[in-house]
């Protein structure tokens, strides 16, 4: 059983569109991370959020962590073909070393 | 700035042989983790080194040991290679904000 669940599993959208990733957890979170990975590579971080209700934007992303610091979404807005990757979560439970990660929500932004 | 290093790019074992893989962490950062992705799934903690000790492990046999190095650079070892060992091998380099892990570009074991 996975510490994190992403949904969905997979997305494909077409270019323009909006889509949501969303990260959940029974378990609380002193700091929750997102990573894109391409296939092949290491995951690229995208974002940390460490305060609950906290929301982060980064161009056409934003990210927002959960009042509780149970959950995690994460948004695309006006979506394009460079957006096509493998969109990992990963918390670190507080006083944790190590991150645990959902098992990715693959998205397919089609031109 | 180089970010984190990871040699080799690929490796390719017959099972029961043991394999050695290298990590050299993002300047600045003296933590190292080392994760296992199969394919279609996250990444899986191993354990993470910190000041040349193993400071937190996974749920991973005695197998898999690593090493670090005092200049933060790290190695791990996996004994009697099993084919379930098939895998991306991640290291993740992390600094004073531990929890934010940077990623090499992994090395791809195969055990055939």
């Amino acid at each position: 059983t996975q510490l994190l669940e992403q949904s969905p599993q997979f997305l494909s959208i077409q270019e323009g569109e909006n889509l949501t990733v969303y990260c959940n957890s029974s378990s609380v979170f002193s700091s929750l991370q997102w990573y894109r990975q391409e296939p092949g590579e290491g995951p690229v971080l995208l974002v940390t959020v460490v305060t609950g209700g906290e929301v982060k934007k980064l161009k056409r992303l934003t990210f927002q962590f959960g009042d509780a610091r149970k959950d995690s979404s994460l948004h695309i807005t006006a979506a394009q073909p460079g957006d096509t990757g493998l969109y990992l979560c990963a918390g670190a439970e507080i006083n944790d070393y190590k991150l645990s990660f959902g098992a990715g929500t693959t998205v397919t932004v089609r031109a | 700035d180089a970010g984190v290093t990871q040699s080799p790019t690929h490796l390719i074992k017959t099972r029961g042989q043991q394999v050695t893989l290298r990590c050299s962490p993002k300047s600045g950062h003296d933590t190292v983790s080392w994760y296992q992705q199969a394919l279609g799934q996250g990444p899986q903690f191993i354990f993470q080194y910190y000041e040349e000790e193993e400071r937190q492990r996974g749920n991973f046999p005695d197998r898999f040991s690593g090493h670090q190095f005092p200049n933060y650079s790290s190695e791990l070892n996996v004994n009697a290679l099993l084919l379930g060992d098939s895998a991306l091998y991640l290291c993740a380099s992390s600094g004073l904000a531990y929890n934010e892990q940077f990623f090499g570009p992994g090395t791809r074991l195969t055990v055939l």
